[in-house]
Parts: structure tokens; C-alpha cells; sequence
């Protein structure tokens, strides 16, 4: 069974501070998602890397694909209360079921 | 365009009731996935359909689940007899072509 593990759980900072949140697996995906989610609502698709080493950028966040497709960060600079939700980081797709990590719960206080 | 629609939003029941959750997928849309999502299990696949037909079903937890797609624009999940641990939130979700998966609000359910 493949698992993602994802960290921290919780993180709880002030607005304008930099983040990274981790999500690690020991199995190898074709490709690795971020979702987010807000209370009440569905995930969210972010972006989707593909290739080893792949990093996307999307205004404030960065998402970073391990070399070895195993493991993947989402980094969010000077972040912001809009940025306060649920992480998800979720493996496979296309073909493949996507298989998802618990999720990192991001608190951004003004 | 309207998105994935679930309904009902929230479902509260007694232990032992029947419990019906439906979804009306994005048109044009051939794959559909139902999910739970609880604090404890995070995300889980139950089952998905690919135009209609159930593909993968190993994540449904036992005989008292059960999805049905009777087209490409309904899917409903039925849970029968339903339990306290069944208490979560049940995502929808379709995709075209296996590709980005969109999903509903949810149903937030609770069995008591």
C-alpha cells in the first residue's frame, strides 16, 4: 500500500512569515498533486509535478518534486490569511489512483 | 458551468437507517470517484467509475456500501445499514480523461 505521510500535521504562524510543508512517501508516483481545502468545501487542485526535480511556482508558492519522485514541499512566502486551509498532498493520477496524505491544517493569523 | 453537485449537504440518522448520498458530476465529464475523508484516515478512495462502470471498488469498506452509476450525469452511494463509524465527510469527485479531479462540497454525514 503506498502512503504519504505529510508534515507538520498543524502550523499556526503570523502573517508574513515563510513556510515549507513535506510530503513523503517510500514509494515512487508517476506524478504528485497539492490540493487545498477550506472548511465546508472540496479539495482544490494547486498544481500537479511531473518530472524529478520539477519546481513550479504559482505567485507565493513553490512546489518542489523530489529528484527521486518519492517525496515533494510546498514552500509559501510572506504568507497570508487567505492562504489558511487544509494541504493536501496526493500521488498518482491519470491511470493511477490518487492516493492522498492526511493533510497539513494551515492557520495564518493576521 | 456548474461543478461537481452532492447532495445532501449534511445527513444526520439513527444507527441501522439506509442513507443515500447523490452526485451529479460535471457534464462531459467520464470518470467519477466517490471519497471519505475523516480526521483519523484523511482522503480515502472508496470506488471509482470510468463511463459508468464501476473500475475499482477495493476501497469500499464492506457489503453495506454500495455505488451505483446508472448514467453519465448520476452516481449515488448507499450505505445499508448504516453505523456510527460510518460518521464522516463523502466527496465526489469526476475527471475528464483520468486528468485534474474536481471535486463536490461534500456530505457531511452522522450516524447516531
Amino acid at each position: 500500500t503506498q502512503l504519504l505521510e505529510q508534515s507538520p500535521q498543524f502550523l499556526s504562524i503570523q502573517e508574513g512569515e515563510n513556510l515549507t510543508v513535506y510530503c513523503n512517501s517510500s514509494s515512487v508516483f508517476s506524478s504528485l498533486q497539492w490540493y487545498r481545502q477550506e472548511p465546508g468545501e472540496g479539495p482544490v487542485l494547486l498544481v500537479t509535478v511531473v518530472t524529478g526535480g520539477e519546481v513550479k511556482k504559482l505567485k507565493r508558492l513553490t512546489f518542489q518534486f523530489g529528484d527521486a519522485r518519492k517525496d515533494s514541499s510546498l514552500h509559501i512566502t510572506a504568507a497570508q490569511p487567505g492562504d489558511t486551509g487544509l494541504y493536501l498532498c496526493a500521488g498518482g493520477g491519470g491511470s493511477e489512483k490518487l492516493v492522498f496524505g492526511k493533510g497539513t491544517k494551515l492557520t495564518v493569523n493576521p | 458551468d456548474a461543478g461537481v453537485i452532492q447532495s445532501p449537504r449534511h445527513e444526520v440518522t439513527e444507527m441501522g437507517q439506509e442513507v443515500t448520498l447523490r452526485c451529479k458530476p460535471i457534464s462531459g465529464h467520464d470518470y467519477l470517484f466517490w471519497y471519505r475523508q475523516t480526521m483519523m484516515r484523511g482522503l480515502e478512495l472508496l470506488i471509482y467509475f470510468n463511463n459508468n462502470v464501476p473500475i475499482d471498488d477495493s476501497g469500499m469498506p464492506e457489503d453495506r456500501f454500495s455505488a451505483k452509476m446508472p448514467n453519465a450525469s448520476f452516481s449515488t452511494l448507499k450505505i445499508q445499514p448504516s453505523e456510527p463509524r460510518d460518521s464522516a465527510v463523502y466527496f465526489c469527485a469526476s475527471s475528464s480523461l483520468g486528468e485534474t479531479q474536481y471535486f463536490g462540497p461534500g456530505t457531511r454525514l452522522l450516524v447516531l
